[in-house]
């Protein structure tokens, strides 16, 4: 299967440790997206990368919080200091580039932080 | 604040009859606007598009509707069964030459065997 691999599914953190979320996109994807998903809401954009760059993180706060897709090995969320409020789905998704922008974005099954 | 938002928050249907999930946008800018969706415990999944020169879309027994003038997406799904009970987001892309999607807060679709 070839689809968004997100791990790990479901992490568990207290107050105060650090949270690290991964994303390995679809195969020939190069651009990778992560949204922040709270209960009963919809999803929140986060941050958009390429290989070794940030293109827009403006939906990312802008403390605690870092983004990375090295040239080799799957994307990180990192999240320091985690607080109750962070508990969240956090998903990945991937597309091919600019070439297809219609607005089709392949998900992972998301990584589901819940901080104690 | 939220570009895109949806009218109900949950919609019941029999098993059998068609659905129609309603939309509010307000960027009039976006290039595509998009209906996802996202089961219990899983990842949004994309379902159909339809570019913004456009009004009427159909795939498999799914149709999105966009009317410009007043701003209003719609997805009809049609014979609704109980695998399309799952909550159903409107989205949509903005002209910034990148897959920035932005989502509504989503409908919840009951299917009523």
């Amino acid at each position: 299967n070839a689809g968004v691999m997100q791990n790990p599914r479901h992490l568990v953190r207290r107050r105060g440790q650090e949270a690290r979320l991964r994303c390995s996109p679809m195969k020939g994807h190069s651009h990778v997206y992560w949204y922040r998903q709270l209960p009963e809401e919809g999803l929140k954009f986060m941050v958009y990368l390429q290989k070794e760059n940030i293109i827009d993180e403006s939906g990312m706060p802008k403390e605690r919080f870092s983004a990375e897709f090295p040239k080799e090995g799957p994307s990180i969320l990192r999240i320091q200091q985690v607080v109750r409020g962070d508990s969240a789905a956090y998903f990945c998704a991937s597309s091919h580039g600019r070439s297809s922008n219609t607005g089709e974005l392949f998900f992972g099954e998301g990584s589901r932080l819940t901080v104690l | 604040g939220e570009s895109v938002g949806l009218h109900l928050p949950t919609l019941s249907v029999q098993e059998g009859d068609n659905s129609i999930i309603n939309c509010a946008y307000s960027n009039s800018a976006s290039d595509y606007f998009i209906w996802y969706k996202q089961e219990s415990g899983k990842g949004p999944q994309f379902i159909i598009d339809i570019r913004s020169n456009m009004d009427k879309r159909q795939g498999q027994r799914v149709t999105v509707l966009l009317n410009k003038t007043v701003k209003h997406l719609s997805l009809q799904i049609a014979a609704t069964q109980p695998g399309d009970s799952a909550v159903y987001f409107c989205a949509e892309n903005g002209s910034g030459g990148y897959q920035k999607v932005t989502f509504g807060t989503g409908t919840k679709l009951q299917v009523i065997p």
